[in-house]
């Protein structure tokens, strides 16, 4: 059974960090692109990140580029989101997602609540 | 870029059928068939419903349907069924020179 869960989400001040954690399991992980989505309380997706399966192939929003950096290790079939500089409107939930070849997410994880405030 | 755009909400009866559109440009949907859609019940992970404009991935029935003309791309479930009641998104796949997918603002469909 295909299985994404993140972890790392909390409270955090503004100009903080926090690092997410994407553990996958049932897959054969370094074969996918992963990619983060967040949700804002109230508000649609909005597509974050995106990690080739070779570990080195990334892309990033507008938004967070230069704060935020994607990273995946094969071996603990784990990806990561690195979050520098948080401002308020980085609140969210941060859902992984396994991609398929068609540029869709086939498989995402529960997500975790980010919230940054003082 | 901008988001995808779809109506805030639409709604219809049980055993009818609606239509979701979702309006985009030439550099995303009107330039790729790697159109999605997504369902989002309250509290959960968003699933996906129809992958490359038209496919179900397994499991999904075939009452969601999808499709493209242009730029615009469009959902249709049939059959309507209280537990269709959700938020659906699309999302395509965009040429730009940063964003990799370019997601539409959500439509809430509400089962009367």
């Amino acid at each position: 059974e295909v299985q994404l869960v993140e972890s790392g989400g909390g409270l955090v001040q503004p100009g903080g960090s926090l690092r997410l954690s994407c553990a996958a399991s049932g897959f054969i992980f370094s074969s996918y692109w992963v990619h983060w989505v967040r949700q804002a309380p109230g508000k649609g997706l909005v597509w974050v990140s995106r990690i080739n399966g070779d570990e080195i192939n990334t892309n990033y929003a507008d938004s967070v580029k230069g704060r935020f950096t994607i990273s995946r290790d094969n071996a603990k079939n784990t990806v990561y989101l690195q979050m520098n500089s948080l401002r308020a409107e980085d609140t969210a939930v941060y859902y992984c997602g396994r991609a398929n070849s068609a540029w869709s997410i086939d498989y995402w994880g529960q997500g975790t609540l980010v919230t940054v405030s003082s | 870029q901008s988001a995808l755009t779809q109506p805030a909400s639409v709604s219809g009866s049980p055993g009818q059928s609606i239509t979701i559109s979702c309006t985009g440009t030439s550099s995303d949907i009107g330039g790729y068939n790697y159109v999605s859609w997504y369902q989002q019940h309250p509290g959960k992970a968003p699933q996906l419903m129809i992958y490359a404009v038209s496919n179900r991935p397994s499991g999904i029935s075939n009452r969601f349907s999808g499709s493209k003309s242009g730029n615009t791309a469009s959902l249709t479930i049939s059959g309507l069924q209280a537990e269709d009641e959700a938020d659906y998104y699309c999302s395509s796949h965009i040429s730009s020179g940063t964003s990799d997918v370019v997601f539409g603002g959500g439509t809430k469909l509400t089962v009367l």
